[in-house]
């Protein structure tokens, strides 16, 4: 089965606290790739990474960061010194390779809601 | 600028009407997707399209329709028969690239949130 589990529903911290969004996934393919979303206030998704299957790779940019372990078949998303223009809902999704996926249909999470305080 | 836009941002429906939320993007995008997204249940796929004229289901179709006769626009009709319409519908486009979707990210519009009165 393919699933994409987030299992913190909500999380609340004050501004330059680290903190981080856990994502665990299910998937039937060798190839695949792991994305991660930024949903604030006003709706729009905003894309903030995508991570193929080979490469386990840890990536930073800025103040985000991303640990991709296969082995956990986890993805999960850190943020740095956390600001509160950082609030917002955080999706994590998979897609599958071309063989089970020709439609490049994403397979999202329930999302974590992120809170930061001043 | 390049986008998608999705009108209207708020839409209100009463029982056993049907109405249509436009998308249109202008990023040359091959595949156009359609999702509900509730409270807690994250976003989950109604239709999509690959190619002008052609569709597919996802997972939640039923009482849904939608068309693609031209490539930068993929309305969606919510009918009569979607028992429990009201929601947030987000609509996103990709590119195809090197004969596949499944590596493309996906860029979203801003939603449009429908209410049942």
């Amino acid at each position: 089965a393919q699933k994409v589990t987030q299992a913190q529903t909500e999380i609340s911290v004050v501004e330059k606290e680290d903190v981080t969004l856990d994502c665990v996934y299910e998937t039937r393919d060798t190839t695949y790739y792991l994305f991660w979303y930024k949903q604030p206030p006003s709706g729009e998704l905003v894309f903030l990474i995508r991570r193929n299957s080979f490469d386990e790779q840890n990536e930073i940019s800025g103040r985000y960061s991303w640990n991709f372990q296969k082995s956990t078949s986890s993805f999960n998303f850190t943020i740095t010194a956390s600001q509160v223009v950082d609030s917002a809902v955080y999706f994590c999704a998979l897609s599958e390779g071309r063989i089970y996926n020709q439609g490049g249909k994403l397979i999202f999470g329930q999302g974590t809601e992120l809170s930061v305080k001043p | 600028d390049g986008g998608i836009t999705q009108s209207p941002k708020y839409l209100f429906r009463k029982e056993g009407q049907n109405v249509t939320l436009s998308c249109e993007q202008n990023l040359n995008h091959d595949a156009m997707y359609w999702y509900r997204q509730d409270p807690g249940q994250g976003l989950r796929l109604i239709y999509y399209s690959q190619i002008v004229n052609d569709f597919q289901k996802g997972d939640i179709a039923e009482g849904y329709s939608v068309s693609r006769e031209k490539k930068e626009s993929f309305p969606l009709t919510v009918t009569s028969a979607q028992k429990n319409p009201t929601a947030f519908y987000l609509c996103a486009s990709s590119m195809l690239l090197a004969g596949q979707l499944a590596y493309n990210e996906q860029f979203f519009g801003p939603g449009t949130r429908l209410t049942v009165l």
